[in-house]
């Protein structure tokens, strides 16, 4: 079985902030990891995603987040937010022989200005 | 049309009634995933197809549940005897085969939202 737990249900950020959004997973079997994002009245879209390879992988929109297999955690970052950001993330998991997502229960991002 | 479709984006029903959900996956995409939203909570996982089987159906709640995908492509999700619990928002994605075992990206709906008074 897998879990995915996101202990911040809200984060709320000062525009130009850093930031960081908690992720940890439980799996028997090895792991793919996901970030989607959930703009306001949009459907989701995968931000970051962790295959295999490096551990520390990169969105197009300057999030980072680092697989850490010791911690099993998956944790998103970003140095500096802006209001556009705001939004509510999901972290996901799936794994070897299971195809299916398991979400975690989301963190909504609330950039002030 | 490049993304994930579904229709209808709302639907509201009585308790009791019989209620259809359709998915257009991606063209070309094999795989197509169903999940269930609950007002704030994470997607959750109801059934897998790969082409036109059920791969893997161990998220339908119980038998009131069941999906078909006659052709490989176009998907419905069927709810006998709703009830108000059964109210949420129902997900579609799709995604390629991926290869040497690796998943591959599921690329979302927007939803249908669905309300059982």
């Amino acid at each position: 079985a897998q879990s995915v737990t996101q202990l911040d249900s809200q984060v709320p950020v000062f525009e130009e902030a850093p930031v960081e959004l908690r992720c940890n997973y439980s799996s028997s079997v090895s792991v793919y990891l996901f970030w989607y994002v959930q703009y306001p009245n949009q459907g989701l879209q995968l931000l970051l995603k962790y295959l295999s390879g490096s551990t520390l992988v990169e969105s197009i929109n300057g999030f980072e987040a680092e697989f850490n297999k010791s911690q099993t955690s998956f944790h998103l970052r970003k140095p500096s937010v802006h209001i556009s950001d705001t939004a509510e993330y999901f972290c996901a998991v799936s794994g070897t022989g299971r195809r299916a997502l398991t979400f975690g229960s989301g963190t909504r991002l609330q950039v002030q200005p | 049309g490049a993304g994930v479709s579904q229709t209808p984006s709302n639907k509201v029903t009585e308790k009791g009634k019989y209620v259809e959900l359709r998915c257009d996956p991606i063209s070309g995409h094999t795989a197509l995933y169903w999940y269930r939203q609950s007002l704030g909570q994470g997607p959750e996982f109801l059934i897998y197809f790969q082409g036109t089987g059920a791969a893997d159906d161990s998220g339908l709640p119980n038998d009131r549940f069941f999906a078909v995908r006659p052709e490989g492509s176009v998907s419905t999700l069927k709810i006998q005897r709703t009830e108000r619990g059964d109210s949420a928002v129902y997900l579609c994605a799709s995604s390629g085969t991926g290869t040497g075992g690796r998943t591959d990206t599921q690329y979302f709906g927007p939803g249908t939202r669905l309300t059982v008074l």
